[in-house]
This record gives structure tokens, sequence and C-alpha cells, in this order.
């Protein structure tokens, strides 16, 4: 079946670099992306979402980038900073499909 | 402040008793859902409502039942039937029912375990 993955289970980034995410889907009908921040123990946050008629969209230390030629999609965070640890995982939406997927979840973890 | 709250944040059970988890919304929206997650998985849809007094299985819905009598609750019920219900639960909420044309708004979560 069609499904949301994630390249990389767990990341390790220096406190202060950037940080990329990525996500790869197979639904090539597939047209809005969400990325969500889950902490320990907490529900999934709402980080920045892009619909499949944009490339790019911008957010505060974050931005998400669509590919759709090779059905790509990946998080940058910019200066990664200790509360930047966390599960992240994309959700890829087919409104012809009336369907959300959640992918399974990247680990990012900082480095002092 | 809106938002979704979940109850209780940790519950424990025998097995064979049905337990049944809360949510409640006050951000007016209309869906709501229940998803479960477990270690290395995706999140899987359980029940879901788009209005009150209507709601629809999901993708995992057997051994568990939810009510939406409320526009504002959506409490799940796992039932003995229910072969592995130790997990985390997760409500969540949309503002417009239908179309997924916003992101979820999801609550804290309750996890349960039963022994």
């Amino acid at each position: 079946g069609e499904s949301v993955g994630l390249h990389l289970p767990t990341l390790s980034v220096q406190e202060g670099d950037n940080s990329i995410i990525n996500c790869a889907y197979s639904n090539s009908a597939s047209d809005y992306f969400i990325w969500y921040k889950q902490e320990s123990g907490k529900g999934p946050q709402f980080i920045i979402d892009i619909r499949s008629n944009m490339d790019k969209r911008q957010g505060q230390r974050v931005t998400v980038l669509l590919n759709k030629t090779v059905k790509h999609l990946s998080l940058q965070i910019a200066a990664t900073q200790p509360g930047d640890s966390a599960v992240y995982f994309c959700a890829e939406i087919s409104h012809g499909d009336d369907k959300i997927i959640f992918g399974k979840g990247t680990r990012l973890h900082i480095l002092p | 402040d809106g938002g979704i709250t979940q109850s209780p944040k940790y519950l424990f059970r025998k097995e064979g008793q049905n337990v049944t988890l809360s949510c409640e919304q006050n951000l007016n929206h209309d869906a709501m859902y229940w998803y479960r997650q477990d270690p290395g998985q995706g999140l899987r849809l359980i029940y879901y409502s788009q209005i009150v007094n209507d709601f629809q299985k999901g993708d995992i819905a057997e051994g568990y039942s939810v009510s939406r009598e409320k526009k504002e609750s959506f409490p799940l019920t796992v039932t003995s039937a229910q072969k592995n219900p130790t997990a985390f639960y997760l409500c969540a909420s949309s503002p417009v029912s239908g179309n997924y044309n916003s992101p979820l708004h999801f609550g804290n979560g309750t996890r349960l375990t039963v022994t």
C-alpha cells in the first residue's frame, strides 16, 4: 500500500548546527503535507505545513521543502537548540482519498 | 487557553476490564479523532467523528468503542475484546469535518497499561 517513510530513525546534531530531517512519500496524489514535533510523553505539535502547489515554505527557524518529482519532503531546522530534541514525523494527505498517513518518525538528538 | 485535554495521563487496568479514556476540547472543532501510537509505528486511526452523534471506524477499530454525545467530548472505551490494548492513545481534533484541510490538533495522550 501507499505509505510515508523516513530515511533515518535517529539523527544526532551538534547544538547550533542546522538539522535536516527527511521524509519520502509514495502516493503521487498526496497534496498536503504536515510536519509534527513530539516530545517525550506529550502529544504531537504542529510545526509547519505545505501544499503541493508550493516547493518551499518558511517558518520561524524551520523550512519545509517539497520535491514532487522524487516524492521527497524535508524539514530544516536552523541553529538547532536543546529544546529541539524530539521525534519529528511527517504526514501526507490525499484529499482525493480523504486520508492522512503518518510516518514513523525520526528522533533528533542534540549534542552539546 | 484553548486545547485538547486527555485524562488520565497514565492508566493501569487488569486484563478483561473495560476502560474509558477521556478527551475534551474547547476549540469548537467539529471533527475529533482517536489514534493509537506504538513504538516504531506511525499513528493508526481507531475512530473518528465528523459531527455530534455520528462516528466512523478507522483502520483498527476492533475492540474499541466511542460516543459523541457532545461536540466537546469524544471518549474512547477500550474493551476486553482488544487483543493488545497496552499503548499510547492520542486524541485529536480539527476545525472542519470531512477533508483534511488543516492540521490536526493533538492532546497530550493517555498511556494505557493492561496487565
